[in-house]
């Protein structure tokens, strides 16, 4: 069955506020983790990774929290803008020793001015 | 750099008919990943592909689905005597190496398959 889900289907902020979007999973052998961002018509975009051996990594305006003890994944999004509105979504990998991804169900962000 | 290519965008189809989804991966990518997607879900692993091989196929349906990655041309996800339930997005993925976060996928726009 599916291992990866998420606290929040959807998620309102105001623009310019931080965005936390969370995740849990469940497989422990879970190696890597990613989050994609997908626009309505479009496919998933990848946004950041990161491997198990670390608990944080930062991209342009995001950042990954990893909580290896309690399962949890985080996207934070600083200074959210209106172009960040879209599905998000985290998926684990590296179980087979490959690129397999599972997906969680997403979580829809709406940005309001 | 032209990423993964995937057409056609859009695809109806009559039960009983076949459906053909193309997938070209990135320049330079050899591995090919093929996910669907319904509405409002998250999307779904079906096969893992290399030039010429299927490496892993344990989330493709055992009826009437098929997938191939030939030494030249593009993947392709091939659908026999669709029915309703096959109505989704289809997405393929393609990455340089299969290994653990070598590099992340990147995704196609996806086929969005009607079945009538």
């Amino acid at each position: 069955g599916e291992s990866v889900g998420l606290h929040l289907p959807t998620l309102s902020v105001q623009e310019g506020d931080n965005s936390i979007i969370n995740c849990a999973y469940s497989n422990s052998a879970s190696d890597y983790f990613i989050w994609y961002k997908q626009e309505s018509g479009k496919g998933p975009q990848f946004i950041i990774d990161i491997r198990s051996n670390m608990d944080k990594r930062q991209g342009q305006r995001v950042t990954v929290l990893l909580n290896k003890t309690v399962k949890h994944l985080s996207l934070q999004i600083a200074a959210t803008q209106p172009g960040d509105s879209a599905v998000y979504f985290c998926a684990e990998g590296g179980v087979d020793g490959y690129n397999k991804l599972i997906f969680g169900a997403g979580t829809r962000l709406a940005v309001h001015p | 750099n032209a990423g993964v290519m995937q057409n056609p965008r859009h695809l109806v189809r009559r039960r009983g008919q076949e459906a053909r989804l193309r997938c070209s991966p990135m320049k330079g990518h050899s591995h090919v990943y093929w996910y669907r997607q319904l509405p409002e879900e998250g999307l779904k692993f079906m096969v893992y592909l290399q030039k010429e091989n299927i490496i892993d196929e344990s989330g493709m349906p055992k009826e009437r689905f098929s997938a191939e990655f030939p030494k030249e041309g593009p993947s392709i996800l091939r659908i026999q005597q669709v029915v309703r339930g096959d109505s989704a997005a289809y997405f393929c993925a393609s990455s340089p190496q299969g290994g653990v976060g070598n590099q992340p996928q990147h995704f196609g726009d996806g086929t969005r398959l009607s079945i009538l």
